[in-house]
């Protein structure tokens, strides 16, 4: 697709309950990243997957916190019992090796 | 941990002002990127720079990166409220990390 494509756009999920997100990155792109923006605060690092090679999980904030990537392209983001301070936008971003970020609007996910 | 520090984090000025953005860091970076977001939206990639000293000019913004390859400053002339968006700096090494961005309010 012409840019990186997150579903869905709004999610509001009860305190406990699992939630997915998705990212359609730029197709070509081989590294895909997640970052999480909390109101007032940069963006956090949680995840970053480079072509064949394992995984960068440093940035996960708990054991509740994964993500997949499948065939090098969509990346779901999955949060397990889902708690209040889990509500932030979760954003997505591809890239080509060496080059800028292309991010996609962002899932804000609200847990009540 | 590497962090970058942006200044100041809130700024509002007049239409046709002048103004310097701030993000600075203990780490050195091979190369630094400026992003503008706008509500509801990612942020956009306006300029990498990747040489210390090194100047990029996009229209009317001015991007610095600093000698050491520590910090950086965006310059922007003529402020329109067109401009209006936060501001995030981001140092890249083997990852990209973010400072807390510079919300910039232009009023006409």
């Amino acid at each position: 697709g012409a840019g990186v494509s997150q579903s869905p756009s709004n999610k509001v999920t009860e305190k406990g309950k699992d939630v997915e997100l998705r990212c359609d990155p730029i197709s070509g792109h081989t590294a895909l990243y997640w970052y999480r923006q909390s109101l007032g605060q940069g963006l956090e690092f949680l995840i970053y997957f480079q072509g064949n090679s394992a995984p960068d999980k440093s940035g996960l904030p708990s054991d509740r916190f994964s993500a997949e990537r499948t065939g090098g392209s969509v990346s779901t983001l999955t949060i397990q019992r889902t708690q209040q301070e889990d509500s932030a936008v979760y954003l997505c971003a591809s890239s080509l090796m060496g080059s800028g970020y292309t991010f996609g609007s962002g899932t804000r996910l609200t847990v009540v | 941990t590497q962090l970058l520090e942006q200044s100041p984090q809130f700024l509002s000025i007049q239409e046709g002002e002048n103004l310097t953005v701030y993000c600075n860091s203990s780490s050195v970076f091979s190369s630094l990127q400026w992003y503008r977001q706008e509500p509801g939206e990612g942020p956009v990639l306006l300029v990498t720079v990747v040489t210390g000293g090194e100047v990029k000019k996009l229209k009317r913004l001015t991007f610095q990166f600093g000698d050491a390859r520590k910090d950086s400053s965006l310059h922007i002339t003529a402020a329109q409220p067109g401009d209006t968006g936060l501001y995030l700096c981001a140092g890249a090494d083997d990852k990209i990390i973010f400072g807390k961005g510079t919300r910039l309010h232009i009023l006409p």
